[in-house]
């Protein structure tokens, strides 16, 4: 058990560029999760998956995000045509299945826009 | 939207039990209570999660109230290094999804 792995840990891009996340949840663990925390503030739901699958959508994921997860393993998130109001740190979570204990969550990505 | 209501700081004394109560009043039958912590710029760490009976574990016990509208977590001996920022969180039914609340941002002092 290696735990979560997200990268990069910080990213600093100029606005209107795109960014891409990385996820690498715990191997056998069917479900991800992607949240984003700003400062002060608990982390908010984003979208997760089953497997490949993209279950659910938050409203707060405009159509400038997009994540995948091929073959079910690792996860992107990408930002197209960053604003300063992306500026936050990204969350990335995996679970066996919920059922059965906790949620491990990444060390993050910090993703400053300026 | 979160669905649990949690005092936004505490103070504890180290060595001391320190007691983090949590409302929850609207949550489902069917909805776990979970708790988590973080540290300044790193990732929620589990810490432990029940629906309705007490739980204890290495870290902490959850007390969850018979009607299950609030609850509370209790670190038995705090130390320092529990100085951060906990989560009362339920997870979402349908979905497992966790909300998140705020927080109780806790300070242990020597």
């Amino acid at each position: 058990d290696t735990g979560v792995s997200q990268n990069p840990r910080h990213k600093i891009t100029k606005r209107g560029q795109n960014v891409t996340f990385r996820c690498d949840p715990i191997s056998e663990h069917n479900r991800l999760y992607w949240y984003r925390q700003t400062l002060g503030q608990g982390p908010e739901f984003l979208t997760y998956f089953q497997n490949e699958a993209q279950l659910e959508k938050s409203r707060l994921l405009s159509d400038r995000f997009s994540a995948e997860r091929p073959k079910g393993s690792f996860s992107t998130l990408e930002i197209q045509r960053t604003e300063q109001g992306d500026s936050a740190m990204y969350l990335c979570a995996s679970v066996l299945s919920p059922k059965n204990g906790g949620y491990t969550f990444g060390s993050g990505t910090r993703l400053t826009v300026v | 939207d979160a669905k649990t209501t949690q005092p936004t700081s505490m103070d504890c004394a180290e060595g001391r039990a320190a007691n983090l109560p949590c409302n929850h009043s609207t949550i489902s039958g069917n909805e776990y209570v979970y708790w988590y912590r973080q540290i300044h710029s790193q990732g929620p760490q589990y810490i432990i999660h029940g629906l309705k009976n007490n739980e204890t574990n290495e870290m902490a016990s959850l007390i969850i109230t018979e009607d299950r509208k609030s609850s509370t977590l209790i670190l038995p001996h705090a130390t320092l290094r529990d100085t951060a920022v906990y989560y009362c969180i339920v997870r979402e039914y349908n979905t497992d999804k966790l909300i998140f609340g705020t927080g109780t941002r806790l300070q242990v002092f020597p």
